[in-house]
């Protein structure tokens, strides 16, 4: 099965400043299916980016995915307390399907 | 407006089984896959099974096979996962997960919590 990695386990930032996170697959997607989640605590994930790098309906241009083949980012600019939460990454290119270990996302 | 509603979590014993539903309404659920993906008490997310919208095609992971079965009833917009021989490190939130017509997923439900332990 595809091993997803993300970096960094934990990212501390302050409002208004930019996060970058990693999400390193252990084989090629070869068809970029590749997803962003976010999630808050007691709540259910919630769909960010599709396909590396489109983004799902409601969701703020300031989240933005990028990457292919095995390398893959998610960057948000102008960071609002809102956006402070365990980010997945997540790939439906081969079956099994798998998740990243995810990332935290915390106020500085 | 998209729902999905499980149900049929609770504590079972080491060894016992379980059977979750998923309840899904405002899509026309016989076109779309469906899955289960849980997430262990302060842990990270995990996929566990999938089944095709007409019901002939399953998959797994590893840690589940041979023990649960996925299935679905399209007539009453239900998804199940039949759990057996259920141990400790089973124990999750599970959810019920639609998949979009570009196979990612894309509605999730709120989940129904099954704790394993004696």
């Amino acid at each position: 099965e595809i091993v997803l990695t993300q970096s960094p386990g934990t990212l501390s930032l302050s409002l208004g400043e930019s996060a970058t996170l990693s999400c390193r697959a252990s084989q090629s997607l070869s068809r970029s299916y590749l997803a962003w989640y976010q999630q808050k605590p007691g709540q259910a994930p919630r769909l960010l980016i599709y396909g590396a790098s489109s983004r799902a309906t409601g969701i703020p241009d300031r989240f933005s995915g990028s990457g292919s083949e095995t390398d893959f980012t998610l960057s948000i600019s102008r960071l609002e307390p809102e956006d402070f939460a365990v980010y997945y990454c997540h790939q439906y290119d081969k079956s099994p399907r798998t998740f990243g270990q995810g990332t935290k996302l915390e106020i500085k | 407006e998209v729902q999905l509603v499980e149900s049929g979590g609770g504590l079972v014993q080491p060894g016992g089984s379980l059977r979750l539903s998923c309840s899904a309404s405002g899509f026309t659920f016989s076109t779309y896959d469906m899955h289960w993906v849980r997430q262990a008490p302060g842990k990270g997310l995990e996929y566990v099974s999938g089944i095709i919208s007409h019901g002939d095609g399953t998959s797994y992971a590893d840690s589940v096979k041979g023990r649960f079965t996925i299935s679905r009833d399209n007539s009453k917009n239900m998804m199940y996962l039949q759990m057996t021989s259920l141990r400790t490190d089973d124990t999750a939130m599970f959810y019920c997960v639609k998949t979009s017509n570009l196979y990612f997923l894309d509605y999730w439900g709120q989940g129904t919590l099954v704790t394993v332990s004696s």
